[in-house]
């Protein structure tokens, strides 16, 4: 069974500042996707970056990029120059193989303080 | 706009009552889940339609059950509620070839 693991319950940046969010996963799949989604007051689950592990390269979009480390397990996402509306529940998800459904960490609460 | 419609948007009832929560996919997606999320369980995965077929089952009650019908909506039924499940209940929709999962609003559940 795939797991996601979100060791991060809370964190906090200043505005204009970058964060690193942390996710490991575990699974036997080779072939599968990674995903940050967020969740921001509003209660809307909203994709931000998506990873397919094939591929070696690092996703960008705009100020969200992730570092994707397969041989450990590791997808972290970094936000550069943080904003104020970025302050949401981030969520770690993963989807793979013959197994259908996307399974989500615990999430990160982060806070953007200005 | 996800494109993912869920009603009602708020549902409070009592101890014992059956709710249906109703969802409509993006046009042309054929894959349906639902999730419940709730303050000490998280993000769980409830079941998953593909074409009005049942694909995949994860933590759902026997109380509960769903169904997708041709027109493609789905929805959910919950009975014997309990107090433990007011939860927010998210339906997504996924199109065939992706990966990405669209999330609608969400159904806020209370049991009072």
């Amino acid at each position: 069974a795939q797991t996601v693991t979100q060791s991060q319950p809370e964190m906090s940046v200043q505005e204009a500042e970058t964060v690193t969010l942390s996710c490991t996963y575990d699974t036997s799949e080779s072939n599968y996707y990674l995903f940050w989604y967020k969740q921001p007051p509003s209660r809307q689950m909203i994709l931000v970056i998506r990873q397919e592990a094939y591929k070696q390269q690092n996703a960008t979009e705009n100020r969200f990029s992730v570092n994707f480390q397969k041989a450990a397990k590791s997808f972290s996402l970094k936000i550069s120059d943080s904003q104020l509306g970025d302050t949401a529940m981030y969520f770690c998800a993963f989807i793979g193989g013959s197994n259908y459904k996307l399974t989500f960490g615990k999430g990160t609460l982060l806070t953007v303080n200005p | 706009d996800s494109g993912v419609t869920q009603t009602p948007k708020h549902l409070i009832t009592a101890t014992g009552q059956r709710v249906t929560l109703r969802c409509s996919p993006r046009s042309g997606d054929l894959s349906v889940y639902w999730y419940q999320q709730s303050l000490d369980q998280g993000l769980q995965f409830l079941i998953q339609y593909y074409n009005g077929e049942e694909r995949a089952k994860g933590n759902i009650l026997e109380r509960f059950s769903a169904q997708q019908f041709p027109d493609l909506h789905s929805e959910l039924n919950l009975s014997s509620l309990e107090l433990g499940d007011s939860a927010l209940y998210f339906c997504a929709s996924k199109g065939q070839g992706s990966e990405k999962l669209f999330f609608g609003s969400g159904t806020q559940l209370s049991v009072l």
